[in-house]
C-alpha cells in the first residue's frame, strides 16, 4: 500500500530551529512537497525535491533521500507566524499526490 | 503566476438544497482539477480528480450522485453539493495543475455550513 508517515504535532520555541521528518513508501515516485497551512485556510506551497539533497529556501530548507524514502523540512529562525501545520505529500506514479496527515507545530515564545 | 480562485469563499445553505463552488485558474491553464474536503483538525481528503472534457474520478467512499463535478473547461471546475446535509459542512479546497506542472495550486478554500 502507500503510506506517508510524519509526526502528529510537535513544539518549538521562537528563535530556535525545527526539523520535520515525512518517511514514505509509494508505488512510483514523482516528487516530494512540503505545504504550510494555516487554520482555517488552503494550504500553502513551500517546497518540491525530486533528486537527493538539500533545497534552501530562506528559512526554510528541505531534504530528500529517495533510497530511504525519506524528507525533512527544516525551519530556521522560528517565528510566532511558523505555527501551522506542515504537509508532506509525495506525487506518486500517476503524479497524484499523496498527503500525510500534516504535523501541526506550535511555536512558543 | 499560478493563480486558483474559489467562489463562493464561505457558504450558509439549508439542509436539503444544493450549493455549487466554482474553482478558476486565473493564469494558467489547468488540465487537472482536484478537490478535496478538510474536517476541522484533520488532514485534506482528496475527493476527486477532473481533467478538462472527460468524467471525473472519485475516491472510494465519495458519492458520485451526491457531488457533481464538472470541468468544462481548462479554466473552470464546479464542485455541487447536491442534497446538502448537516454532515457535509466541510472545507472544501480545490486545486489546479497545469499540463506540464507538477505541483498543484491551492485555492482558498470555501466553507461550507449546512444548517
Amino acid at each position: 500500500g502507500q503510506n506517508i508517515d510524519q509526526p502528529t504535532e510537535m513544539t518549538a520555541t521562537e528563535g530556535a530551529i525545527v526539523q520535520i521528518n515525512c518517511t514514505y513508501q509509494t508505488s512510483g515516485f514523482n516528487g516530494l512537497f512540503w505545504y504550510q497551512q494555516h487554520a482555517g485556510e488552503a494550504p500553502t506551497f513551500l517546497s518540491y525535491n525530486v533528486l537527493d539533497g538539500l533545497e534552501e529556501k530562506g528559512r526554510f530548507s528541505s531534504f530528500l533521500s529517495r533510497s530511504k524514502g525519506y524528507s525533512y523540512l527544516l525551519l530556521k529562525e522560528l517565528q510566532m507566524k511558523d505555527s501551522a501545520s506542515y504537509l508532506c505529500a509525495v506525487s506518486g506514479g500517476n503524479y497524484q499526490l499523496i498527503w500525510g496527515a500534516g504535523t501541526k507545530l506550535i511555536i512558543k515564545p | 503566476g499560478a493563480v486558483v480562485s474559489q467562489h463562493p469563499s464561505w457558504v450558509i445553505c439549508k439542509s436539503g438544497t444544493s450549493v455549487k463552488i466554482e474553482c478558476r485558474s486565473l493564469d494558467f491553464q489547468a488540465t487537472t482539477m482536484f478537490w478535496y474536503r478538510q474536517f476541522p483538525k484533520q488532514s485534506l481528503m482528496l475527493m476527486a480528480t477532473s481533467n478538462e472534457g472527460s468524467k471525473a474520478t472519485y475516491e472510494q467512499g465519495v458519492e458520485k450522485d451526491k457531488f457533481l463535478i464538472n470541468h468544462a473547461s481548462l479554466t473552470l471546475s464546479t464542485l455541487t453539493v447536491t442534497s446538502a446535509h448537516p454532515e457535509d459542512s466541510s472545507f472544501y479546497i480545490c486545486s489546479a495543475r497545469g499540463r506540464s506542472e507538477h505541483e498543484q495550486y491551492f485555492g482558498p478554500g470555501t466553507r461550507l455550513t449546512v444548517t
